[in-house]
């Protein structure tokens, strides 16, 4: 099966300090890979694909083939980033495999 | 569009109960998706259903769990007999169907079921 592994089950940093969110994936050809965050008490949301490469509030995610990673990174934290972060892929036609969600808390 | 809609918010049932979970998806969605978030845990896949039909059940408890997604009205996770261990956050999430859960997957805000 396929997997995908979130390390860190907890992470905490200082406000204006960097952040890693970390994702590992089972090699898998081509994966297709997805980071949500999820605020407290409220709907899981999509925060990015790796496919569109984009940047959403400051974050940014590369996809890592030689070391099967989709890391999240910030350059620096604020407070409304705390959050639980989970990173996805896609696992045959239409089922999606979390991994187990790294909560997040940014320090003042 | 007012997004997936899962009523109750928050369920309280005694030991032996049944609970029903309720998800409306998103308007002209046909594909619908049911997680449970246990406390301290990630989000666990229990099953993915069409109109009329259970694709994949395959992270379903064997017993006393079952989903349906009728043909009218919404899908409906039904839990038999519930325990302490059925405590948890369940989220539904709906797409329009092939090629959709890349782009068109949308969640609810969950059910929280607590069993007292």
């Amino acid at each position: 099966a396929q997997r995908v592994t979130q390390p860190e089950k907890l992470l905490s940093v200082f406000k204006g300090a960097p952040v890693e969110l970390k994702c590992n994936y089972s090699y898998s050809g081509s994966p297709e890979l997805f980071w949500y965050v999820q605020y407290s008490r409220q709907r899981l949301q999509l925060l990015l694909r790796h496919i569109s490469r984009e940047s959403i509030k400051g974050f940014t995610a590369d996809l890592n083939k030689g070391e099967t990673s989709f890391h999240l990174k910030k350059p620096f934290a604020q407070e409304e980033d705390s959050a639980m972060y989970y990173c996805r892929r896609i696992q045959g036609a239409q089922k999606l495999v979390f991994g187990q969600g790294t909560r997040l808390t940014i320090n003042p | 569009n007012a997004g997936v809609m899962q009523n109750p918010r928050h369920l309280v049932r005694r030991r032996g109960q049944e609970a029903r979970l309720r998800c409306s998806p998103v308007k002209g969605h046909s594909h619908v998706y049911w997680y449970r978030q246990l406390p301290e845990e990630g989000l666990k896949f229990m099953v993915y259903l069409q109109k009329e039909n259970i694709i994949d059940e395959s992270g379903m408890p064997k017993e006393r769990f079952s989903a349906e997604f009728p043909k009218e009205g919404p899908s409906i996770l039904r839990i038999q007999q519930v325990v302490r261990g059925d405590s948890a956050a369940y989220f539904c999430a709906s797409s329009p169907g092939t090629g959709g859960v890349r782009y068109g997957y949308t969640f609810g805000s969950g059910t929280r079921l607590t069993v007292v």
